[in-house]
């Protein structure tokens, strides 16, 4: 079955660097990727998607990268702020379901 | 175009009571989900439904746990008899498409048993 994982349960950064959240999956044909970002008491919050079709996405601050080859998605946020800060989730569909992972917690000091 | 709307947002039950969980997707989605999450653990995936019908319940408790989706109204989760291992966040999600599609959340509800 899938299995989603992250590789670090936390993560601390200083403001205005960047930072890069890892994620792995074990089903080859999952051909959907979404990352969400939870604050504290809130409910998750879509950030970015992307399709097996490609290997890179940006949006504003923030790309997603997927390796098929070796079953990685990667969150990247530049110029990390304090308002960042919260726990991310990769979310990997498959067989019409999606499934998340963990999380991850990040940190941003000031 | 309100989001993804949960009541109550807090939830207190004793032991042995009936909590009820209340979601309104968002305006033309068809698709609800609910996910149960524990402090600091990631969501677990409990039950998918589309107007009065229950698609996928696999990760819902045999026991105590049910959900409906009816043709008017928001969609119910209720939990009988609760007991304090029920203590968690309960997230709504919908899509408007199908269940391997971007999932859109709510607020959740916190429920406590005491």
């Amino acid at each position: 079955g899938e299995s989603v994982g992250l590789h670090l349960p936390t993560l601390s950064v200083q403001e205005g660097d960047n930072s890069i959240i890892n994620c792995a999956y074990s089903n080859s044909a999952s051909d959907y990727f979404i990352w969400y970002k939870q604050e504290s008491g809130k409910g998750p919050q879509f950030i970015i998607d992307i399709r097996s079709n490609m290997d890179k996405r940006q949006g504003q601050r923030v790309t997603v990268l997927l390796n098929k080859t070796v079953k990685h998605l990667s969150l990247q946020i530049a110029a990390t702020q304090p308002g960042d800060s919260a726990v991310y989730f990769c979310a990997v569909s498959e067989e019409e379901q999606l499934i998340f992972g963990q999380g991850t917690e990040l940190s941003v000091k000031p | 175009n309100a989001g993804v709307m949960q009541n109550p947002r807090h939830l207190v039950r004793r032991r042995g009571q009936e909590a009820r969980l209340r979601c309104s997707p968002m305006k033309g989605h068809s698709h609800v989900y609910w996910y149960r999450q524990l402090p600091e653990e990631g969501l677990k995936f409990m039950v998918y439904l589309q107007k009065e019908n229950i698609i996928d319940e696999s990760g819902m408790p045999k026991e105590r746990f049910s959900a409906e989706f009816p043709k008017e109204g928001p969609s119910i989760l209720r939990i009988q008899q609760v007991v304090r291992g029920d203590s968690a966040a309960y997230f709504c999600a919908s899509s408007p498409l199908g269940r391997d599609e971007k999932l859109f959340f709510g607020s959740g509800t916190q429920l406590s048993v005491l």
